[in-house]
């Protein structure tokens, strides 16, 4: 019934710590996005799982950015070593099918990181 | 690559006025388009998608917009503004075989004066 969730909502992280974003889909929905949004930007793309499978990960930004989606549905997204160019909002979007197609992305309220 | 170009960064409009947000992409080959609307501390909402068919489509609350081909446009009009329409509006592309992703515009903060 709900929709996108995402914990938590703030998260306020000193620089060189490791950071954990978790993304709760809509029940049944395949496919899963991360997007992260910086101040006065757009959204841009991170990664795209289709079920469990990572199937782009082209917009991680560097090595220290991985994310799962271990058994197809919640996902998190991890930061490690956290620098201060990380702090953004990143968004959670779900979609019913897979493959593109027009599918609408049904985005959750996102966690806005702050690294001090 | 693909890009999506939102011109104005802020548009302010009286209430019941018209409320017309540009969106331009490029591309060869037609994408998906999409607007979203999203409100303070909260995540996007979609208002209108064009996948297929016809070119003029109607959203939610009342917007509506326009796939021109030839002018790789995709704007979003309301005939007459609320104050509850204040917020930021992103246009944005999802290409074909792709995945799925979308690739935002720099987004419009659309302001409405009483």
């Amino acid at each position: 019934g709900a929709g996108v969730s995402q914990s938590p909502r703030y998260k306020v992280a000193k620089r060189g710590q490791d950071v954990a974003l978790r993304c709760d889909p809509i029940s049944g929905h395949v496919s899963l996005f991360w997007y992260q949004q910086a101040l006065g930007q757009g959204p841009e793309f991170l990664t795209y799982f289709q079920n469990e499978a990572q199937l782009d990960k082209s917009g991680l930004p560097s090595d220290r950015f991985f994310a799962e989606r271990p058994e197809g549905s919640v996902s998190t997204l991890k930061i490690q070593r956290t620098q201060q160019e990380d702090s953004a909002v990143y968004l959670c979007a779900s979609s019913s099918s897979s493959g593109g197609a027009g599918d609408t992305q049904y985005f959750g309220p996102g966690t806005r990181l702050t690294v001090l | 690559a693909q890009s999506v170009t939102q011109l104005g960064s802020h548009v302010s409009v009286s209430e019941g006025a018209l409320v017309l947000l540009r969106c331009n992409y490029s591309s060869s080959v037609p994408p998906y388009l999409f607007w979203y609307v999203q409100y303070p501390n909260q995540g996007l909402q979609l208002l209108l998608k064009y996948t297929t068919g016809a070119t003029l489509v109607k959203g939610i609350n009342g917007f509506e917009a326009e796939f021109k081909k030839s002018e790789t446009s995709f704007h979003l009009t309301k005939p007459s503004a609320h104050m509850s329409d204040a917020a930021e509006y992103f246009c944005a592309v999802m290409k074909y075989n792709q995945g799925g992703k979308l690739i935002f515009g720099q987004g419009t903060e659309l302001s409405v004066k009483p």
